[in-house]
């Protein structure tokens, strides 16, 4: 997984709490991203880093927060959770453009 | 509104044989297409990048093609093996290259 981690694993959640999940990486990459997968759905990008502190909204960003105040740690916060965001989490990181993204293990989040 | 769209949604094939994937796309403006292969309740693995110019690019035995033209892409699996099961995503940058248009895969199965 190119030295990309993601905590916690898996989660169960309920309705309303607010869920942090982490993404942290060992490669100096300047871009991260966070992704979530649903079935029927392709991955969908749901904001991105481009350096510490500079962040950028995705295509699905309504309901989450990210801050990166280090190189290595991404947070995807999602402030109150809701059902519709039961789904599989991944973080990714990257050089940016041209360059190949590499994939987190993914987070499996649960919010009854 | 930029979309991936692949084919077949799944396929069964016996080990040992070739199969090829589809991928056509509208996708503006086009910066790159990867394929990406993904085993289950794992993260996505980067195959192969093609930029505008290149038509053609081998990872082993896995050969990505691309038409710019018809705007489409195709993956070649020669001598398939147990280990190849798994869904292969294509994925189209666009701008900058670090907005990534994700198609929902093919599930491949390779059988004995």
């Amino acid at each position: 997984d190119a030295g990309i981690t993601q905590s916690p694993r898996h989660k169960v959640t309920e309705t309303g709490t607010p869920v942090t999940l982490r993404c942290h990486q060992t490669e100096n990459h300047r871009y991260m991203y966070w992704y979530r997968q649903d079935p029927g759905h392709g991955l969908r990008l749901i904001h991105y880093s481009y350096g510490v502190k500079d962040t950028d909204k995705g295509e699905v960003s309504d309901g989450y927060s990210v801050s990166r105040s280090k190189t290595e740690d991404f947070l995807l916060t999602l402030e109150s959770a809701t059902s519709s965001q039961t789904s599989v989490y991944f973080c990714a990181t990257g050089g940016g453009r041209e360059e190949t993204q590499y994939f987190g293990p993914g987070t499996r989040l649960l919010v009854l | 509104k930029n979309q991936v769209e692949q084919s077949p949604q799944s396929l069964i094939i016996l080990e040992g044989k070739n199969c090829t994937l589809q991928c056509n796309y509208t996708v503006s403006p086009f910066s790159n297409l990867r394929w990406y292969k993904q085993d289950t309740g794992r993260g996505p693995v980067s195959l192969t990048i093609m930029t505008f110019s290149e038509n053609t690019k081998s990872n082993g035995r896995y050969t990505a093609t691309l038409d710019a033209d018809t705007k489409q892409s195709s993956l070649h699996i020669t001598a398939s093996q147990l280990s190849d099961s798994a869904s292969y995503i294509c994925v189209v940058a666009t701008g900058g290259g670090n907005k990534l248009t994700f198609g929902t895969g093919t599930q491949l199965k390779v059988e004995l």
